[in-house]
Formats: C-alpha cells, sequence, structure tokens
C-alpha cells in the first residue's frame, strides 16, 4: 500500500541557516513524487515534483528535492531559510495508474518555525 | 484568474444544520477532489470525481454528499453537521493523467457549535 512518512513533525531553524525535511514513501512502482508548502490560513502550493531522469529536481522559492530510490526518501532542502518560509510542508506520492490514477497519498505534514 | 475557487470561505453553523461548500475550477482539469483537514494538519481524502463520474468515495459518513453539475464545478453538501466536522476543507482538481500535481483551493473553515 501506499505511504508517506514525514518523521519530523515540527522542525525550528534560525533565518539563514540551511533546511532539510524528510520524506520516505512505500511505493510499489516507479513513484510520482512531490512536495507542497501551506501557508497559514492558505491552500496547498506547489514547490516541486519528481517523475523521472535526473535524481535532483528544482523548485520554486530555491527549494530542492532529491529522490533516493535506495532509501525511498524524497528531501527537502533549501540552503538558507528566509522568515517566510515558515509553513506548513506536505510530501506526497501519487498513484501512477488503476482506478486511482491521479490520486495523491500525503505524510502528516512538518510544520516549520523560523527564528529571526 | 485561472484558479480553484470555494465559496464559503468561513462557515460557522449550529449542529443539526445542513450547509453546502462549492468548488469552481477554470483550469480545464477532469478531476477534482474534496480533503479534509483535521486540526493537526492531516489531509484526508474524501471524494473525487471525473468528469462528472464518482471515482474515490473513502471512508466518509453518508452525510456527506458530493455533486458535480459539470467537470468545472464539485459541490460537497453535507447534513446534520456535527462537531467533529469542524475543519478545514479544500477542493483541488488535477488532469487524470500519470504523475500530474493537483492544484488546490484555498479552503473552507467550517466551525461546528
Amino acid at each position: 500500500a501506499q505511504s508517506v512518512t514525514q518523521p519530523d513533525i515540527h522542525i525550528t531553524v534560525s533565518e539563514g541557516a540551511s533546511l532539510e525535511l524528510r520524506c520516505n514513501y512505500s511505493y510499489g512502482a516507479t513513484p510520482y513524487l512531490f512536495w507542497y508548502v501551506q501557508s497559514p490560513g492558505q491552500g496547498l502550493q506547489l514547490l516541486l515534483k519528481y517523475f523521472s531522469g535526473d535524481t535532483l529536481v528544482q523548485g520554486i522559492k530555491g527549494f530542492e528535492a532529491e529522490f533516493k530510490r535506495s532509501q525511498s526518501s524524497f528531501n527537502l532542502r533549501k540552503p538558507s531559510v528566509h522568515w517566510s518560509d515558515a509553513a506548513e510542508y506536505f510530501c506526497a506520492v501519487g498513484a501512477a495508474g488503476g482506478s486511482t490514477l491521479g490520486r495523491l497519498y500525503f505524510g502528516r505534514g512538518t510544520q516549520l518555525t523560523v527564528w529571526p | 484568474d485561472t484558479a480553484v475557487s470555494q465559496t464559503p470561505k468561513y462557515l460557522v453553523t449550529q449542529m443539526g444544520n445542513d450547509k453546502s461548500i462549492k468548488c469552481e475550477q477554470n483550469l480545464g482539469h477532469d478531476t477534482m477532489y474534496w480533503y479534509k483537514q483535521d486540526s493537526k494538519k492531516f489531509l484526508k481524502i474524501m471524494f473525487s470525481y471525473n468528469n462528472k463520474e464518482l471515482i474515490i468515495n473513502e471512508t466518509v459518513p453518508n452525510r456527506f454528499s458530493p455533486k458535480s453539475p459539470d467537470k468545472a464545478h464539485l459541490n460537497l453538501h453535507i447534513n446534520s453537521l456535527e462537531l467533529g466536522d469542524s475543519a478545514v476543507y479544500f477542493c483541488a482538481s488535477s488532469p487524470r493523467t500519470r504523475g500530474n500535481e493537483q492544484f488546490f483551493g484555498p479552503g473552507t473553515r467550517l466551525t461546528v457549535l
């Protein structure tokens, strides 16, 4: 069964520090992987996605993520965090076929707090 | 603007009432979804429609009934509201093809008193 685990419920970093948010997935085929960000009171916005090819993908707002098949991971990184990055971050894996084509399975989210 | 829109943004009501939330997308997508986000931010899929046909129907009380008059609209009607229905409800849409991301609406915060 498909599942996504985000081990860190809450992470706090100082502004300007580097960031890594962890995501592990369970999926029986080639996964389609996504990172979304939810700012307070807002809907979810796509940061980046991985389908195939280069395992390091670049996204918006200076974020990147690396797909590691051997570790079933898709960790999100940013070299220098800004105060405006404080938000909830969701990792998701997409169903690739069958009756649930297009469905996303979300992790429980990681809340990022940024200290000035 | 191309987007997924939801109305209302906030909904406060009494237990036992019936309410509806509307969703519209002008992205030309075939598939629309309803999610419930609880107080711990957990996103749970409720329903999905593809070209007005129900394709995902999770374990949701039958007090919740989705309706899709056309592929650009997906409404959610809730009967006999309960305290536990308080949550943020998100609508999303996507093309129903492999790997395409979902586009989310701004959410409707439902509070049942």
